[in-house]
């Protein structure tokens, strides 16, 4: 079955370190985006890339960094740089995001904890 | 940036048709009206898009306004599956420096009584 997958479903780590979340992709899609998603709050974009080596900042990338060394491949490291990284963190990936009409196809998400 | 106002919560009854509004008064002419919902703890899922008329797929339709300034979401029968956050997002054309963006919005919450 093509699709995203991420990895783990449920992370926890103490605060000040440094953690990386897993994203893969077997779409062979072009473009990657990493959201975060607060408690009753809509999506917002970290980081995004439309392809294999390059990548641009979202809306709230502060404290994240991400790598694009693989098509299929875009993880997001949360820094301690993060002030408040305890979150819901979503991968997508789309064919290419020069359609307007592209759609966007979500992982499950990992939801990380930060104690 | 192109914003959408969508109710924050709406209740259906199972197996009757509901309509989920969306208000877009900001559209521009070649900004498309993106549909996208997202089951409870799990990532969102595509759901619907239209840029004038209306669509129909095999999970909802769109009618859209014909001053496009809003636009509603009809699921014919509602399940308890349909159960979720529905998001209403304007696909920019003109994305300046967040190009390729989707924008959330807060979304409406449907709940399904059985």
């Amino acid at each position: 079955d093509g699709g995203i997958t991420q990895s783990p479903k449920y992370l926890f780590r103490k605060e000040g370190q440094n953690v990386t979340l897993s994203c893969e992709q077997n779409l062979n899609h072009d473009a990657m985006y990493w959201y975060r998603q607060d408690p009753g709050q809509g999506l917002r974009l970290i980081y995004y890339s439309q392809i294999v080596n390059d990548f641009q900042k979202g809306d709230i990338a502060e404290g994240y960094s991400v790598s694009r060394e693989k098509k299929e491949s875009f993880p997001l490291t949360v820094t301690s740089a993060q002030k408040n990284p305890t979150a819901f963190y979503l991968c997508a990936s789309s064919v290419g995001i020069a359609d307007i009409t592209d759609t966007q196809y979500f992982g499950p998400g990992t939801r990380l904890t930060v104690l | 940036d192109a914003k959408t106002t969508q109710p924050n919560s709406m209740e259906s009854n199972e197996e009757e048709p509901v309509h989920l509004p969306c208000n877009h008064s900001t559209i521009s002419g070649t900004d498309y009206i993106h549909w996208y919902r997202q089951l409870p703890s799990q990532g969102p899922e595509y759901v619907i898009h239209g840029l004038t008329s209306n669509v129909n797929n095999r999970m909802a339709s769109l009618a859209i306004a014909e001053d496009r300034k809003s636009s509603t979401l009809i699921l014919h029968r509602a399940t308890l599956r349909d159960a979720a956050v529905y998001y209403c997002i304007l696909r920019l054309m003109n994305y300046g420096g967040s190009q390729g963006n989707l924008i959330f919005g807060k979304g409406t919450k449907l709940s399904v009584k059985p």
